[in-house]
């Protein structure tokens, strides 16, 4: 299958600070790529649609100033969480479709990310 | 109705037997429907997709769809300790481009 890469695996931030986290199609071009939250023992949320060259499309809920979405290339979407705090922790996870006629979707490795 | 719907288990089956693993959803237009594996700490991993009705098999695993019923299961042979994780069933909704819209998974544990 395609592969997503995204960085970091793991972080650790200070409330009031911001973390960017990056994800990357290493072998295909994605015009869209998607932003998922996931809490423990729950199911992924989808957060934004994130749109190579345009503004990024936000799920009903999601603060569109805290979770900063950039998507300034084909193989690279940032998602930069804003202000971060405790209530912020979660596993955030990227996904791409290799193509945009291709449903399938895969996943870059996720992010858990910890406000302390 | 959630729109797509799963039971989150846990779902035992001893090794070597037959896991089905059901999902249903809300949406009748609904075209494109997948089965992603989910180990605990990791991100989720295709196994299969399905678009048409009945049977799609890949080794191990079968998925079968029943667009009338609105159903969409995974059969997961030989079942080995190493399939014990969450799955995640996911349908792209009508009009929904390639937006995934996940159910809330079923836990699978596979017992020697």
């Amino acid at each position: 299958g395609a592969v997503v890469s995204q960085h970091p695996s793991r972080v650790i931030c200070k409330s009031g600070t911001s973390v960017k986290i990056e994800c990357r199609s290493l072998d295909f071009q994605a015009t869209t790529m998607f932003w998922y939250r996931q809490f423990p023992k729950k199911s992924l949320m989808l957060m934004a649609t994130s749109n190579e060259g345009s503004k990024a499309t936000y799920e009903q809920g999601v603060e569109k100033d805290k979770f900063l979405i950039n998507h300034a290339s084909l193989t690279l979407s940032t998602l930069t969480v804003t202000s971060a705090h405790p209530e912020d922790s979660s596993f955030y996870i990227c996904s791409a479709n290799p193509g945009p006629m291709n449903t399938e979707a895969f996943f870059g490795q996720g992010t858990r990310l910890t406000v302390v | 109705q959630k729109e797509v719907e799963q039971n989150s288990g846990p779902l035992s089956v001893p090794e070597g037997a037959i896991a089905s693993l059901n999902c249903t959803y809300s949406d009748r237009g609904s075209q494109s429907f997948f089965w992603y594996r989910q180990y605990s700490g990791k991100s989720p991993e295709l196994i299969m997709s399905i678009y048409s009705n009945g049977d799609k098999e890949d080794g191990r695993f079968t998925a079968q769809l029943n667009k009338a019923s609105q159903y969409v299961s995974l059969l997961i042979r030989d079942s080995q300790p190493s399939d014990s994780a969450t799955y995640l069933c996911a349908v792209i909704l009508t009009g929904g481009g390639n937006k995934l819209t996940f159910g809330t998974g079923t836990q699978l544990k596979v017992e020697l």
